[in-house]
């Protein structure tokens, strides 16, 4: 079975900081890692994936995340938060060989000016 | 990636009454899925939508409650039959474009309420 965990509810940062949004995963076989962001009043956007390669990976909006095998970990980071990065971001994994993405519970993100 | 739309895009509706949300994809894809967001929830899979063929639904969802179509490779419909308040989330649907199977993309989802 796959499951995803994002620890925090909540993650306060002030605008111009460093935001980071945790993630960690279990997964039989290799992991797909994908992570979400849901502005309110509108459907999931896209922001990056893990599929094979470098561990670091770079996504929309200047938001990066790192693969890290022996923590099963994928967080995700930007190096200087934004006021309109306030919303609802959604970690997700599959495992090709069942195939179905299972998301984690989610972390608000507030970013005060 | 994939340019998806839904219609409606919120709806309020009586108890005991039906909906019918729409998708559409502006490319031909194998797969389509459907997911409901309750409030302040994560997303959970209702069923998957393959062409020419019965959508698989997951456990605690059945097709008399959720039908499914999907008549082509750009298009699919739910139906939220019999509604009760506890239908009341955000309906999303999404799909894996050609080429980049691994990834799926969602479309701005449906509001429901449910009085």
């Amino acid at each position: 079975a796959q499951s995803v965990a994002q620890p925090e509810d909540q993650v306060n940062v002030a605008e111009g900081n460093p935001l980071t949004v945790k993630c960690t995963y279990s997964v039989s076989g290799n992991p797909y890692l994908f992570w979400y962001v849901q502005y309110p009043n509108r459907g999931l956007q896209f922001l990056l994936k893990y599929i094979t390669g470098d561990n670091l990976v770079k996504g929309s909006y200047g938001f990066e995340a790192e693969f890290n095998k022996s923590q099963t970990s994928f967080h995700l980071k930007k190096p200087s938060a934004l006021v309109s990065d306030s919303a609802l971001y959604f970690c997700a994994v599959r495992d090709m060989r069942w195939g179905k993405l299972q998301f984690g519970a989610g972390t608000q993100v507030v970013v005060t000016p | 990636s994939a340019v998806i739309s839904q219609k409606p895009s919120r709806d309020i509706c009586q108890r005991g009454t039906s909906l019918t949300i729409q998708c559409q994809v502006d490319s031909q894809v194998t797969m389509m899925f459907w997911y409901r967001q309750q409030p302040g929830q994560s997303l959970t899979l209702i069923a998957t939508a393959n062409q020419g063929s019965e959508a698989t639904y997951e456990s605690g969802f059945v097709i008399d409650k959720f039908p499914i179509s999907r008549p082509n490779l750009t298009f699919s419909t739910l139906t939220v039959s019999n509604m009760s308040p506890e239908d009341s989330s955000i309906y999303l649907c999404s799909v894996e474009p050609r080429g980049e199977e691994e990834t799926q993309y969602f479309g701005p989802g449906t509001r429901l309420l449910v009085l």
